[in-house]
């Protein structure tokens, strides 16, 4: 089963513009993080937030975390064609012991 | 650092035959997992290893997948026999961390293997 949701499924905007996408999931977490996957490729780790934290920062990524709403969200600014991918939320399901990922965000840019 | 390393990038076979993937994980990470992608999906947890012991293999369709991490270094993945809805790209990946708290590092993936099931 998957434990966490993005919306939306797929978002499109332009270069230059900001993307946000969020992640929804259902049991208590220790850890949430995002990834991206590029069209035929693995995933790549973006950002880790743990559960005490609010907000964290990386580059043109910015992720924001609420416990009390079990949500999480990922802004990306000034986007470039380049950040086109999926993007995933994968979290450590509390006791559930395993990592688990969400149904991902499809972000294009178009330059 | 060198990468996880999967082989062979891309499979077919007919249903009823048997597959087997590879995967290299990073020098030194004692976790291993192996998820399962359909397409348009996110992955989906196969089974995870810290250093050759299973740590979880809860989802994993043990009449027909079987998985070993032999001295706790490389791993391999097998379907026997493997059916249409076994088509799929099958990650490998592997993290630093271990026990309780493996799940404080991140995952590094490989690009996968994709198995058609015709």
């Amino acid at each position: 089963s998957q434990q966490g949701e993005e919306d939306p499924q797929a978002l499109s905007i332009q270069e230059g513009e900001n993307a946000t996408m969020n992640c929804s999931y259902k049991t208590s977490i220790n850890n949430l993080q995002w990834y991206r996957q590029n069209s035929g490729r693995g995933l790549v780790h973006l950002i880790l937030i743990r559960s005490n934290e609010r907000e964290k920062h990386s580059g043109r990524l910015r992720v924001t975390l609420d416990t009390s709403k079990k949500s999480s969200s990922l802004l990306i600014t000034a986007s470039r064609a380049a950040d086109t991918a999926s993007y995933f939320c994968a979290t450590d399901g509390g006791a559930t012991n395993k990592l688990i990922f969400g149904t991902g965000t499809l972000l294009a840019v178009q330059p | 650092e060198a990468g996880v390393a999967q082989s062979p990038r891309y499979k077919i076979i007919e249903k009823r035959q048997s597959v087997a993937f590879w995967c290299n994980p990073i020098s030194g990470h004692a976790t291993l997992y192996w998820y399962q992608q359909i397409l348009g999906q996110g992955p989906k947890l196969l089974i995870q290893f810290q250093n050759n012991g299973v740590v979880d293999d809860s989802q994993l369709p043990k009449d027909r997948f079987s998985a070993e991490r032999l001295k706790g270094v490389d791993s391999t993945l097998k379907i026997q026999p493997a059916k249409l809805e076994d088509s799929a790209v099958y990650l490998c990946a592997s993290s630093l961390g271990r026990g309780a708290n493996r799940f404080n590092s991140p995952l590094h993936f490989g690009n996968g293997t994709r198995l058609t099931v015709t």
